[in-house]
């Protein structure tokens, strides 16, 4: 049972559009979420996160919005640049126990058209 | 570099055979994860220490899989009598406080024939 779900497994966006990339979970005891970005042949890096008390963070062109009561998230990237193209992840952490493990989703890879 | 290291970046075994793969955390850093991405997933977790200590080794698959971290910095995955279904990307992570920010390795590809 996936408890973090990406349903898109790939999205094409023109440079300098906007991308959106969405991110859906079911566990009621996930309270903070991450978002990482991966190139090939290399390991996840941390992009962005929101905690459950809040419903936007924003960090440059990446903005993140946390809608808790449809349980989704969703990514923007403004404006989209080729260097953007890469795996995005979308992760969710619990509060209290087993706080440290992240349960993530199966990634949306991106790619910036020039 | 100050990152992740991990080693082998890449290896080729056939089943049956012992492998194990290294991850040196960054300096200072005493919480250490293991996660294991197969093709198509997301990285899932394997197991978390604190310390020298597994504090939490609740995602190992089965009892193939064992892990330590002897002196509380770099950590061995072993991984006994291997089989195809495990081949994957394992990924090592560390943070310097429980629930910080990971900070992940390049990963080692494990392929078994």
């Amino acid at each position: 049972d996936q408890q973090v779900k990406q349903n898109s497994p790939s999205l094409s966006v023109q440079e300098g559009r906007i991308s959106i990339l969405n991110c859906d979970y079911t566990n009621s005891m996930f309270d903070y979420f991450l978002w990482y970005k991966k190139y090939p042949a290399e390991g996840p890096t941390f992009l962005i996160s929101i905690s459950s008390i809040k419903d936007k963070n924003e960090d440059g062109r990446f903005t993140v919005f946390l809608n808790k009561s449809a349980k989704h998230l969703s990514l923007h990237i403004v404006p989209s640049q080729p260097g953007d193209s890469a795996v995005y992840f979308c992760a969710a952490r619990p509060f209290g126990a087993g706080s440290y493990q992240l349960t993530f989703g199966k990634g949306t890879k991106l790619s910036v058209i020039p | 570099g100050a990152g992740v290291s991990q080693t082998p970046s890449n290896k080729v075994t056939e089943k049956g055979k012992y492998v194990e793969l290294r991850c040196d955390p960054i300096s200072g850093h005493t919480a250490l994860y293991w996660y294991r991405q197969s093709l198509g997933q997301g990285p899932e977790f394997l197991i978390y220490f604190q310390g020298t200590g597994a504090a939490d080794d609740s995602g190992l698959p089965n009892d193939r899989f064992f892990a330590v971290r002897p002196e509380g910095s770099v950590s061995t995955l072993k991984i006994q009598r291997t089989e195809r279904g495990d081949s994957a990307v394992y990924l090592c992570a560390s943070s310097e406080t429980t629930a910080g920010e990971l900070f992940f390795g390049e990963g080692s590809r494990l392929t078994v024939l």
